[in-house]
């Protein structure tokens, strides 16, 4: 079945821009979007199709994507984005895959 | 602004049915952009997609849940409903319901209801 990996933590300071790959032999035929899910919540779409940003979400936050590998980066972390970051797409059948998350400490 | 809201027994014995409704408030369900549908998440686990319904009815599964679930709806009621049967403790877990935009060839979920645990116990 297709899989999308990401790295399971990643930790960066406040102010520093932290990075969240997402790769997925698809992802250079379909989009990738991205999901923010804080402890105890419903998760909230922060990136999709890519790059594209939903209103309310901060401009630090961006996504990019290059061949098989999608990126969210949040340039100038704040301590209130620490969260499980998970990258989502389909694949050529259509089924609907997440990746298996990474948690971001800011700290 | 479109909210989701779960409803359905917090508790499911080992072998029996969970079953879930979602009520729809804010938005008509009958657009022909949005798809509608089932995500869980056991505990301390990532996110595992269920399937989806198209307001005329049109389902999709799954491949590893296609053969214990149904997902239906209602639209006069603004409803979706889940039946997972069969279920095992490894179906335990938080169930949200979420709104799928279909614009492009990757469609993505924009809104989530605030998700409902369901546990299997006997």
């Amino acid at each position: 079945s297709y899989e999308l990996t990401q790295p399971p933590s990643v930790s960066v300071s406040p102010g520093q821009t932290a990075r969240i790959t997402c790769s997925g032999d698809a992802l250079s035929k379909k989009y990738a979007h991205w999901y923010q899910q804080k402890s105890g919540q419903a998760p909230v779409l922060v990136i999709y199709e890519d790059n594209k940003r939903p209103s309310g979400i901060p401009e630090r936050f961006s996504g990019s994507s290059s061949g098989t590998m999608a990126s969210l980066t949040i340039s100038g972390a704040q301590v209130e984005d620490e969260a499980d970051y998970y990258c989502y797409s389909t694949d050529s059948g259509g089924n609907h895959v997440f990746g298996g998350g990474t948690k971001l400490t800011v700290v | 602004q479109l909210q989701l809201q779960e409803s359905g027994p917090g508790l499911v014995k080992p072998s029996e049915t969970l079953s879930l409704t979602c009520t729809v408030h804010g938005g008509s369900m009958s657009s022909s952009i949005y798809y509608w549908g089932w995500i869980r998440q056991p505990p301390g686990k990532g996110l595992e997609w269920i399937g989806n319904v198209y307001y005329i009815g049109t389902t999709y599964y799954s491949p590893s849940l296609k053969s214990r679930v149904t997902i239906s709806v209602d639209t006069s009621k603004s409803q979706i409903s889940l039946k997972l049967n069969s279920v095992t403790a490894a179906d335990s877990a938080i169930y949200y319901c979420v709104r799928l935009v279909a614009l492009t060839g990757t469609p993505y979920f924009d809104s989530w209801g605030q998700g409902t645990l369901v546990t299997v116990s006997s």
